[in-house]
């Protein structure tokens, strides 16, 4: 069974950080891996996509890579801003399945 | 264009009850998944259907059903609750031949079994 986890499980830094966020899973099997957004109360908003044959996607101040064979992927923000406070989960697909982590809480202190 | 829309918004039942939540899928999207995300957790897969059939279900006992309606609105059900399904429950669509890569998810149905 696929099991995805993220760390840290929360994260505070001060605005104009970059920063890393952690994602690894137990099944190299993995069609993809997402990363999505998740505001207090809110569905989920999808950041970046990386097929399961591509090493990294980046949209704007976001680059997320992954390394398959050693089951992990990573988010890099730069520059964080306030706004980008929010949960950030990374999700890989098995079989035809999501499987989601618990996680990253980040609050970006202005 | 409108997004994914889930109904109700709050839900408080009790124990022992059945409760029905309701998805409208984005127009011409014909895939659609439900999902429990408890407190504090990441969305855990409950099923998906596709063109009104189950397609897919996580580990989720039958007391967890659901339709998929012709226009591909759907709803989940949930027999006999319990108070571990107090949860946030997530619906998502996806377009024709993309549900592995790509799911635009509502705003969630926030489920308190008392």
């Amino acid at each position: 069974k696929q099991e995805v986890t993220q760390i840290p499980a929360a994260l505070s830094v001060p605005e104009g950080e970059n920063l890393v966020l952690n994602c690894s899973f137990t099944d190299s099997a993995i069609y993809n891996l997402q990363w999505f957004r998740q505001d207090p109360g809110k569905g989920l908003t999808s950041l970046l996509l990386i097929q399961s044959s591509q090493r990294e996607q980046t949209s704007g101040r976001l680059n997320a890579s992954l390394d398959k064979s050693s089951g992990r992927s990573t988010l890099y923000i730069a520059a964080s801003q306030p706004g980008d406070s929010a949960t950030y989960l990374c999700a890989v697909v098995t079989g035809n399945q999501f499987y989601f982590g618990t996680g990253t809480s980040l609050t970006v202190i202005p | 264009e409108t997004g994914v829309t889930q109904s109700p918004t709050h839900l408080i039942k009790t124990r022992g009850q059945q409760v029905t939540l309701r998805c409208s899928s984005q127009s011409g999207h014909n895939t659609v998944s439900w999902y429990q995300q408890a407190l504090g957790q990441g969305p855990q897969f409950i099923f998906q259907y596709y063109r009104e059939e189950e397609n897919g279900r996580g580990n989720f006992p039958p007391r967890f059903s659901g339709l998929q309606f012709p226009n591909y609105s759907s709803e989940l059900n949930v027999n006999a609750l319990e108070l571990d399904d107090s949860a946030l429950y997530l619906c998502a669509s996806s377009p024709p031949g993309t549900e592995l890569d790509t799911q635009y998810f509502g705003p969630g149905t926030r489920l308190t079994v008392l």
